[in-house]
């Protein structure tokens, strides 16, 4: 297995547009996390998914923020009408419940709004 | 409110010495806490995993300990190498039951010069 991917590595949008990314966990893992994190802080939960059920959303998740993972397999996270406030990085997670606690994160993809 | 704080000062320290890195918390009761390394630019790497009911950890040339009287974890990296030099996180289980939702420290720099 190589790992969590995620694409694209790098977006850059104007305000105001949509934008989609997509998480690829480990293959065995059932537990997928989307975390953002702002240059000099540390990564901060947006939400996470056990299978294909979305089981908890941060407060700083807004309504133009909506997170999918279908089949129970990959991830979308869209952000809808992107204000400059959304620049940063989206890091994805995956973890297998049953057998601690460890999170293994993708290289993250790094939002830009202009 | 729950919050993690690790030292915001980067630590430079010459090869070969042993480098600590603090992570402090309150109002917190966590389960267990983790370390995680990240180089710029790319998402955190899993490092460690402590339990509350363990007062220490090692793992080659790194050792943590978790001192749940005092809310504190630290993180020693001995004979350190200019390859050590990342931003190391601190992440603590959130508390609530079983969700493996972490709570991130705002990460500590280590240079570590030749």
């Amino acid at each position: 297995d190589t790992g969590v991917s995620q694409n694209p590595r790098h977006k850059i949008t104007k305000r105001g547009q949509n934008v989609t990314f997509r998480c690829d966990p480990i293959s065995e893992h059932n537990r997928l996390y989307w975390y953002r994190q702002t240059l000099g802080q540390g990564p901060e939960f947006l939400t996470y998914f056990q299978n294909e059920a979305q089981l908890e959303k941060s407060r700083l998740l807004s309504d133009r923020f909506s997170a999918e993972r279908p089949k129970g397999s990959f991830s979308t996270l869209e952000i809808q009408r992107t204000e400059q406030g959304d620049s940063a990085m989206y890091l994805c997670a995956s973890s297998f419940s049953d057998r601690g606690d460890t999170q293994y994160f993708g290289p993250g993809t790094r939002l830009t709004v202009l | 409110s729950q919050k993690i704080e690790q030292n915001s000062e980067a630590l430079n320290i010459q090869e070969g010495k042993t480098a600590t890195l603090t992570c402090n918390y309150t109002n917190y009761s966590p389960a267990y806490l983790q370390w995680y390394r990240q180089d710029p630019g790319r998402g955190p790497v899993f490092l460690l995993l402590i339990r509350e009911n363990e007062k220490e950890k090692r793992k080659e040339r790194l050792k943590v300990t978790f001192d749940t009287t005092l809310k504190q974890s630290l993180f020693h990296i001995t004979a350190s190498q200019p390859a050590d030099s990342a931003t190391y996180l601190c992440a603590l289980d959130s508390g609530s039951s079983n969700t493996g939702k972490l709570i991130f420290g705002q990460g500590t720099t280590l240079q570590v010069k030749p």
